[in-house]
């Protein structure tokens, strides 16, 4: 079965710096795809970055990177220049082949110190 | 376009009771799916559809039935509310252009 692993429950992290969440996961496929999802308060889930298995190059979406170790099973989520509205729940997330079935971590609570 | 859209936004249910939670989507969409959110738990699946006519069991179906009769429509019943069913229930839907899932925002149901 797939599985997905946040070894972190919760993390902080002062305003404009940046912090690292982890994420691992298990899968006895070649082809899927990862995602990081932010939960704000409002609880809205927000997709934050997609990985596609397939490709060697970490995705970036502005201030939010991946780095992605395929070996290793690893997905972690680089957040730079942290913002207040930032401070959110971010799940890692894993899908096997197409998009009707995802399998989440258990969440990590991020905090933006001002 | 109004996304995926879930209702109601919150429900309080007595054990034994039946409900249905709606969920509508405009995009076009093959896939659909419920999840259902519990604290510390993240989200696990409970039945989803790769198209009209055709669904499947999740992680955790128990307690609950799906139909997909339209592409836009895919709604969860709740046979015999339980105790045990009190979460946070999501709708998403998605397409295999993209490999992401689109949300709702989410019902809150309590069962007493």
């Amino acid at each position: 079965a797939q599985t997905v692993t946040q070894s972190q429950p919760e993390m902080s992290v002062q305003e404009a710096e940046t912090v690292t969440l982890s994420c691992t996961y298990d899968t006895s496929e070649s082809d899927y795809y990862l995602f990081w999802y932010k939960q704000p308060p409002s609880r809205q889930m927000i997709l934050v970055i997609r990985q596609e298995a397939y490709k060697q190059q970490n995705a970036t979406e502005n201030r939010f990177s991946v780095n992605f170790q395929k070996a290793a099973k690893s997905f972690s989520l680089k957040i730079s220049d942290s913002q207040l509205g930032d401070a959110a729940m971010y799940f890692c997330a894993h899908s096997q082949g197409g998009s009707e079935k995802l399998v989440f971590g258990k969440g990590t609570k991020l905090t933006v110190n001002p | 376009n109004a996304g995926v859209t879930q209702t109601p936004k919150f429900q309080v249910l007595k054990t034994g009771q039946s409900m249905t939670l709606q969920c509508a989507q405009d995009m076009n969409h093959e896939y659909m799916s419920w999840y259902r959110q519990d604290p510390g738990m993240g989200l696990r699946l409970i039945h989803y559809s790769v198209g009209a006519g055709i669904t499947d069991q999740g992680e955790v179906p128990n307690g609950y039935n799906v139909s997909r009769s339209t592409t836009e429509d895919f709604p969860l019943r709740l046979l015999s509310a339980a105790p045990s069913q009190t979460s946070v229930y999501f709708c998403a839907s998605g397409t295999d252009l993209s490999y992401e899932q689109y949300f709702g925002p989410g019902t809150r149901l309590t069962v007493t």
